[in-house]
């Protein structure tokens, strides 16, 4: 599976965007952008995943570019109990699905 | 249904001692997942189970690590002998199968783990 890049730390306003980025540089074509997310004490939690178009579900969206490089995680109305850290992971969808975290992303929302 | 589900929620043990940790998957998930998870390391992936079967034990740290999967409802993570190091939080996830299309959604849903202690 590919790996990816995260920021260790990102902050954010309660009610404001947060907007978490992934580096993937070396994606395969048949490899899929996965975000989970962890929050305290708790398992991680899937999120939201895709391929090259852009996804929205009732947690998130994402935005995949179009060389596929790089993707963001948007929580659009953040809220405290959206800290949490947030894995964005590679791999491929169909077949044995191997899942690897990395150090992943610590978001902190204040009020 | 009730989820992933991991017992127990905590563990404390003297080294040395044999610990099982035990996991029951969702039911119609095929896929199973042992993960361990310390501040150091982070979340590392020890064995996956697809169909009662290991596929990959490359994370299993040593020989003191075995994992089973009896049944499609049942699996058991087991250190014998302990030792403190082994101290972590061990995460169990299940996912259905693999799909055909990309459009299948197979998330893995993790258990709220076992907060394993060796002293």
């Amino acid at each position: 599976d590919a790996k990816t890049t995260q920021p260790p730390s990102m902050d954010c306003a309660e009610g404001r965007a947060a907007n978490l980025p992934c580096n993937h540089s070396t994606i395969s074509g048949n490899e899929y952008v996965y975000w989970y997310r962890q929050i305290h004490s708790q398992g991680p939690q899937y999120i939201i995943h895709g391929l090259k178009n852009n996804e929205t579900n009732e947690m998130a969206s994402l935005i995949i570019t179009e060389d596929r490089k790089s993707s963001t995680l948007i929580l659009p109305h953040a809220t405290l109990r959206d800290t949490a850290v947030y894995y964005c992971i590679v791999r491929v969808a169909m077949g044995f699905q191997k899942l690897v975290f990395g150090t992943g992303t610590r978001l902190l929302v204040s009020p | 249904d009730a989820g992933v589900i991991q017992s127990p929620r905590h563990e404390v043990t003297e080294m040395g001692q044999e610990v099982t940790l035990r996991c029951k998957p969702i039911s119609g998930h095929n896929s199973l997942f042992w993960y361990r998870q310390t501040m150091m390391r982070g979340l590392e992936l020890l064995i996956y189970f697809n169909n009662n079967v290991p596929i990959d034990d490359s994370g299993m740290p040593e020989d003191r690590f075995s994992a089973k999967m009896p049944n499609a409802s049942f699996s058991t993570l087991k250190i014998q002998p302990s030792e403190p190091r082994d101290s972590a939080v061990y995460f169990c996830a299940s996912s259905l199968p693999p799909g055909f299309r990309d459009s299948e959604n197979t998330e893995a849903f993790f258990g709220q783990g076992t907060r394993l202690t060796v002293v």
